[in-house]
């Protein structure tokens, strides 16, 4: 079964600093996807980016990129500029598009990070 | 546009109780999941439809779940009879297709006394 690890239950940066979160997974499929999701005091799930694991290209959206090692497993999160309203729990996911994996189309989380943004 | 909607926001039941969650996807979707989150086991995925069809209910924890979506524009979660352990937020979810980014509702907060 695919796996989601986040190796940092909490974080900390200043306002108008750069943080990196963690994210490694385990799949034996080749073919699948990554998210980043942010989950503010609201309790809100807000998706934040996405990567599909056949493009190189890492993605980006804004003030937040990843860093997608695909022999690695790995896929981290960047936050550049972090303002206030960046403080959330952030989840990093995995699911699969094959119809016959067992994540075909559900979201698999991980842990969470707490990330805190101080002024 | 309106996004998905969940009802209630808040539910507190005593133990024994009949509770229903409800969900209404955005217009158009095909896809809706059904999550819970709890500090113990974190966000999991209890059962998905595509097409107003259940697709995977392997997470339904037990026969005291049960999920409908007897249309495209709604679904339920029951829980009955409810238990404290069933205490948690439950998250509705669509996406247009089954592949495509999935789009969350405010959740349901459940408290079982």
């Amino acid at each position: 079964a695919q796996t989601v690890t986040q190796s940092q239950p909490e974080m900390s940066v200043q306002e108008a600093e750069t943080v990196t979160l963690s994210c490694t997974y385990d799949t034996s499929e080749s073919d699948y996807y990554l998210f980043w999701y942010k989950q503010p005091p609201s309790r809100q799930m807000i998706l934040v980016i996405r990567q599909e694991a056949y493009k190189q290209q890492n993605a980006t959206e804004n003030r937040f990129s990843v860093n997608f090692q695909k022999a690695a497993k790995s896929f981290s999160l960047k936050i550049s500029d972090s303002q206030l309203g960046d403080a959330a729990m952030y989840f990093c996911a995995y699911s699969t598009p094959n119809a016959g994996g067992t994540s075909y189309g559900k979201l698999t989380f991980g842990q969470g990070t707490i990330l805190t943004v101080h002024p | 546009d309106a996004g998905v909607i969940q009802s209630p926001r808040h539910e507190v039941t005593e133990m024994g109780q009949e509770v229903t969650l409800r969900c209404k996807p955005i217009s158009g979707h095909n896809s809706l999941f059904w999550y819970r989150q709890t500090m113990m086991r974190g966000l999991e995925l209890l059962i998905y439809f595509n097409n107003n069809v259940p697709i995977d209910d392997s997470g339904m924890p037990e026969d005291r779940f049960s999920a409908k979506m007897p249309n495209a524009s709604f679904s339920t979660l029951k829980i009955q009879p409810s238990e404290p352990r069933d205490s948690a937020v439950y998250f509705c979810a669509s996406s247009l297709t089954i592949n495509q980014p999935q789009h969350f509702g405010d959740g349901t907060r459940l408290s079982i006394l």
